[in-house]
């Protein structure tokens, strides 16, 4: 359990209207991740922050912004969202193991873009 | 550009025999190998892992192979029991990077 809350868990939304989704973890993890997963392309990182206000871009990040205010709280918003957007979205914290770092995922938010 | 590749979208094996789980990459750099596994509507758990400083890592019925030179990876689950149907995905990363990157997955039945 990597104390990970995400919400909401599922969602249905219109073509341009805004999203946002929340992911909340208790355990002061610095490195937090937003992923999507699709059909034939496995998980992609859309985002990710390394500390309050401390964030990067992933490899499809278009589309998407993130906000990280507080430790605790990673945000994912999708601006105006598309159809194309329709995915599966997880939120991830890094956990260092021995040799590497670990990655450990929420349980997922379903978004559906109509 | 796919750095991490899973070629087989599905595999399908009789209980109680070995699953075979095939990954490659591109990336020379990747020195950090994870596997996860994923069932529907939860998210992916993080399964087993192997450096680059070593060829196998195993864990109960999960071993890990790396084959460095051909820049391959695979997971062998012995013996494969109906639990373990599920999405597999192979990940990569660099030392004290951050990232990973993920193959597309491969799902595996496991047939009675």
């Amino acid at each position: 359990d990597a104390g990970i809350t995400q919400s909401p868990r599922h969602k249905v939304t219109e073509t341009g209207t805004p999203v946002t989704l929340r992911c909340h973890q208790t355990e002061n993890h610095r490195y937090m991740y937003w992923y999507r997963q699709d059909p034939g392309h496995g998980l992609r990182l859309i985002h990710y922050s390394y500390g309050v206000k401390d964030t990067d871009k992933g490899e499809v990040s278009d589309g998407y912004s993130v906000s990280r205010s507080k430790t605790e709280d990673f945000l994912l918003t999708l601006e105006s969202a598309t159809s194309s957007q329709t995915s599966v979205y997880f939120c991830a914290i890094t956990l260092k193991g021995g040799f590497g770092n670990t990655i450990y995922f929420g349980e997922g938010s379903w978004l559906t873009v109509v | 550009d796919q750095q991490v590749k899973q070629n087989s979208p599905s595999l399908s094996v009789q209980e109680g025999r070995i699953s075979i789980l095939n990954c490659d990459y591109t990336n020379s750099m990747f020195d950090y190998f994870l596997w996860y596994k994923k069932y529907p509507a939860e998210g992916p758990t993080f399964l087993i892992s192997i450096s680059s400083i070593k060829d196998k890592n195993e864990d109960g019925r999960f071993t890990v192979f790396l084959n460095k030179s051909a820049k391959h990876l695979s997971l062998h689950i012995v013996p494969s029991q109906p639990g373990d149907s599920a999405v597999y995905f192979c990940a990569a990363s660099v030392q004290g990077a951050q990232k990973l990157v993920f193959g597309q997955g491969t799902r595996l039945t496991i047939n009675p």
